[in-house]
């Protein structure tokens, strides 16, 4: 069964403090991984794509990488505005359409 | 960047009645458009696909006859919950994709729905 996991479901860290965020896969033709950032009653926003293992995406603090069959967020020196729910999703082939697969997302709080 | 607009962002109504979404693609042309459905602490799930000039996609588990799609144009779709019941409330959230079918899908603000 295609499945996506994403770990910690919640976390808090100090302004500053640099962590990761995992996303595990297991799926039967992955065609892209996305992360999404969602804001408390706004739809997500989308981040990064990654298609292939070993490719890695950057925009300011955050940084997205991808093996076969995990992907990374890398938050560093985190701010306060990062706090939000960052979302993961894989793309497979089904039924001859594309689907998207979501996570059910980690909560992250930054404090100052 | 590609916007895409969803009304209303949040609406409350009696049990029994009929609530209608729309999501509008704003500086595209959208000939697919995916409806979500997300409660609290969830991921989100998808519901249907929505095909311009066709008959929507649904999702197994979603009654067709409980959540109506429309998708008159290349820049509307609309999402109509029937008969409402207390249990359709949820946050239900509209999506489009800009270009091919490899590019990353781009989301509405969301609709939250209470139901009463």
């Amino acid at each position: 069964e295609d499945q996506v996991t994403q770990s910690p479901e919640a976390l808090r860290l100090q302004e500053g403090e640099s962590s990761s965020l995992n996303c595990s896969y297991t799926v039967s033709g992955l065609r892209g991984l996305f992360w999404y950032r969602q804001d408390p009653g706004k739809g997500p926003e989308f981040l990064f794509t990654l298609y292939s293992a070993g490719e890695e995406k950057e925009k300011e603090r955050l940084k997205a990488t991808l093996t076969k069959k995990e992907s990374f967020l890398h938050i560093t020196a985190p701010k306060p505005e990062d706090s939000a729910t960052y979302l993961c999703a894989v793309r497979i082939l089904m039924d001859s359409s594309y689907k998207l697969i979501f996570g059910s997302g980690t909560r992250l709080l930054v404090r100052p | 960047g590609a916007v895409v607009s969803q009304h209303p962002s949040w609406v409350i109504c009696k049990s029994g009645t009929s609530v209608k979404i729309e999501c509008r693609s704003l500086d595209f042309q959208a000939t697919t458009m995916f409806w979500y459905r997300q409660f609290p602490k969830q991921s989100l799930m998808l519901m249907a696909t929505s095909n311009e000039g066709s008959k929507a996609t649904y999702e197994q588990g979603v009654e067709k006859d409980k959540f109506l799609i429309n998708h008159a144009s290349l820049t509307l779709s609309t999402l109509t919950v029937t008969s409402a019941h207390p249990e359709d409330s949820s946050f239900y959230i509209c999506s489009a994709r800009v270009g091919r079918d490899n590019s990353p899908l781009h989301f509405g603000n969301g609709t939250r729905l209470t139901v009463t």
